[in-house]
């Protein structure tokens, strides 16, 4: 596959439960990320990656972890959320942090019950 | 510290008929502008972007945008709409030095009226 893929597309959980969002790039990109689109609200800003490094946590709750094992891997786990977390959660990728332009994957709608 | 405006959350217009998208910006260095699309249950698809040199960029799909420095913005247009512009658009901002943070606009519904 060609692009960013996210898995889920789709995901509701409890606020017990604990989850991982997936996100794969074939791009060879060295910088990857985590956004937060809320109905209404502007894109939040949650992580950054660079060369599997993290280079920004933008005061996310310690309920969402992180993790990026590789250049081309991120995973976003998660527990005991919160209603309030239900989004859509959007990774992206792009080649340096040079800020040249993003690749979107499609995004994990994530609903909290 | 940088802002992106975009004016107006709806915006309809007829099939056939001009769109224009606003974006203003503020940066108080040279900055990189970008415009993204989003479908519905989409992610976000670039359109166009502006780094340096020509201040007309051409996208996909028809889209274009002029940046002018004067006026601090940065507007899409496309000529003619058709029905699949329907979508959500986004402007961002970002620094062409420094630090790397994109900062995006609440983003424009456009809808297509036919």
């Amino acid at each position: 596959e060609t692009g960013v893929t996210q898995t889920p597309r789709h995901l509701v959980m409890g606020m017990t439960n604990k989850k991982s969002l997936k996100c794969e790039q074939h791009l060879g990109h060295n910088a990857m990320y985590w956004y937060k689109q809320s109905a209404k609200k502007p894109l939040e800003l949650m992580f950054v990656y660079n060369f599997k490094e993290q280079t920004e946590n933008n005061s996310v709750p310690s309920r969402f972890s992180p993790e990026c094992p590789n250049s081309s891997h991120l995973f976003l786990h998660l527990h005991t959320l919160q209603p309030e977390d239900s989004a859509l959660y959007l990774c992206a990728s792009s080649q340096d942090l040079q800020g040249y332009g993003y690749t979107f994957g499609s995004g994990t709608r994530l609903t909290v019950v | 510290a940088q802002s992106v405006t975009q004016l107006g959350s709806h915006v309809s217009v007829s099939e056939g008929a001009l769109v224009l998208l606003r974006c203003n910006y503020s940066s108080s260095v040279p900055p990189y502008l970008f415009w993204y699309v989003q479908y519905p249950n989409q992610g976000l698809q670039l359109l166009l972007k502006y780094t340096t040199g020509a201040t007309l960029v051409k996208g996909i799909n028809g889209f274009e945008a002029e940046f002018k420095k004067s006026e601090t913005s940065f507007h899409l247009t496309k000529p003619s709409a058709h029905m699949s512009d329907a979508a959500e658009y986004f402007c961002a901002v970002t620094q062409r030095i420094g630090t790397y943070k994109y900062i995006f606009g609440t983003g424009t519904r456009l809808k297509v009226l036919a």
